[in-house]
């Protein structure tokens, strides 16, 4: 089936950087959402994209729809202890079953 | 507003035996969907249930299954389990059905079997 391919896998930061990571498709999609897992918990919405060139923010999240469709990112800006876990990237393929990307995991050093 | 409830949060099973996973969606949610989550493979879609009805289903064996009632609760069944069905399952719920309704993801429930 159609895959999202998310990058980076992982990262590692110090508190107070920016992150950046991206998903991208070669598929269309019509809408983009990011999602943050914490361990032994389903994932939370984080920010839900519905038209290209979209630019949304959530507090120190922001996530861009791409022009093209096909991709997405998510910054997070002065990262903190509690934005460890990892995120993902999903959408509905065919407006149907959703796609997740494998998934950024995030680890932040105090 | 309460979210989404899975029980049991957590179950061990032997191989062979079979399980049933049951998901109470937000009050006014019509769609429920059901996923596995393993490390090797990530999220994958198993199917989505709208008014009763299964609307759509993943590549999965027909071991795999579910169904929902007319109070919109699910419940998923996987009969004669093998070790690789050990698996984070997530159910999550939407307020109808098709992909541009935003869905929110239940605590889901742990598997392991033995």
């Amino acid at each position: 089936g159609q895959q999202l391919n998310q990058s980076p896998q992982s990262m590692f930061i110090q508190e107070g950087e920016d992150v950046s990571m991206n998903c991208t498709s070669s598929s269309i999609f019509n809408t983009w959402l990011w999602y943050k897992q914490d361990p032994g918990e389903g994932p939370v919405l984080l920010i839900a994209l519905y038209k290209a060139g979209e630019l949304t923010s959530n507090g120190r999240l922001t996530a861009q729809f791409g022009i093209t469709r096909k991709d997405s990112f998510l910054n997070i800006s002065a990262s903190i202890p509690s934005d460890v876990g990892i995120y993902f990237c999903a959408g509905p393929y065919n407006n149907n079953d959703m796609r997740f990307g494998a998934g950024t995991r995030l680890t932040v050093k105090p | 507003k309460a979210g989404v409830t899975q029980t049991p949060r957590y179950l061990i099973k032997t191989r062979g035996q079979q399980v049933t996973l049951s998901c109470s969606p937000i009050s006014g949610h019509r769609s429920v969907s059901w996923y596995q989550q393993t490390p090797g493979q990530g999220l994958q879609f198993l199917f989505e249930y709208f008014s009763e009805t299964q609307r759509n289903k993943g590549n999965f064996p027909g071991r795999f299954s579910g169904r929902q009632f007319s109070n919109s609760r699910s419940e998923m069944n996987v009969s004669t389990l093998e070790l690789g069905d050990s698996a984070l399952y997530l159910c999550a719920s939407k307020r109808a059905a098709g992909g541009l309704e935003t869905q929110y993801f239940g605590p889901g429930t742990r598997l392991l079997v033995l």
